[in-house]
């Protein structure tokens, strides 16, 4: 089974700072997607950036963007320009649906605080 | 903009009470799902669906059951509440080709069983 893990429970950054969210992943496949969702308190989950396995240009959305290594099978997020409003919980996420599958796997996810 | 609707954001209930989770989402989407969010152990799934009256058990389906009637609503079931059932439920969609794909939320119901 696949596996994702973030190594950071917990991590904190200055306000207009740039933070570096780690993520890792387990599978044996070639196709597949990667996610970052934002929870913040009390909200609903959010996509913030997803990638294509295929592709080997990292995706970027605004100040959010991803280091993807394939082949050490990392996906780091990284928020530059950091806003109190980035405050939340980030869950990485993998997903493959060419083995069939309908479901995502999360990581346990990385609590984020900003820094006024 | 996709909407996915749990019916109650917060529920206190008794041990060994029925409950049950409501979720709609209104963009016609063939999926749904129901994942269990816990502390320190991220979101983990309980039953999808990916059709009107189609279920799949996830990965923590025990003391759960789900109903599927309609495309747009989707109901998570506890047949008897027990206290390891308190947690945060989200229920999420998305369409039927995006299958392993990008995920839509509702915002939650957190239940506390007593």
């Amino acid at each position: 089974a696949q596996t994702v893990t973030q190594s950071q429970p917990e991590m904190s950054v200055q306000e207009a700072e740039t933070v570096t969210l780690s993520c890792t992943y387990d599978t044996s496949e070639s196709d597949y997607y990667l996610f970052w969702y934002k929870q913040p308190p009390s909200r609903q989950m959010i996509l913030v950036i997803r990638q294509e396995a295929y592709k080997q240009q990292n995706a970027t959305e605004n100040r959010f963007s991803v280091n993807f290594q394939k082949a050490a099978k990392s996906f780091s997020l990284k928020i530059s320009d950091s806003q109190l409003g980035d405050a939340a919980m980030y869950f990485c996420a993998y997903g493959n649906p060419g083995a069939g599958s309908y479901q995502l796997t999360f990581g346990k996810g990385t609590k984020l605080s900003v820094i006024p | 903009d996709v909407k996915v609707t749990q019916s109650s954001r917060y529920l206190v209930k008794r041990t060994g009470e029925k409950v049950f989770l409501e979720c709609v989402q209104d963009m016609d989407h063939e999926n749904m799902f129901w994942y269990r969010q816990d502390p320190g152990l991220g979101l983990r799934l309980i039953y999808f669906s990916y059709d009107v009256k189609m279920k799949e058990k996830g990965d923590i389906p025990e003391g759960y059951s789900v109903s599927r009637e309609k495309k747009e609503r989707f109901s998570l079931i506890l047949e008897s509440a027990s206290t390891n059932q308190t947690s945060m439920y989200l229920c999420a969609s998305n369409r039927g080709q995006d299958r392993a794909g990008e995920l839509f939320f509702g915002e939650g119901s957190r239940l506390t069983v007593l």
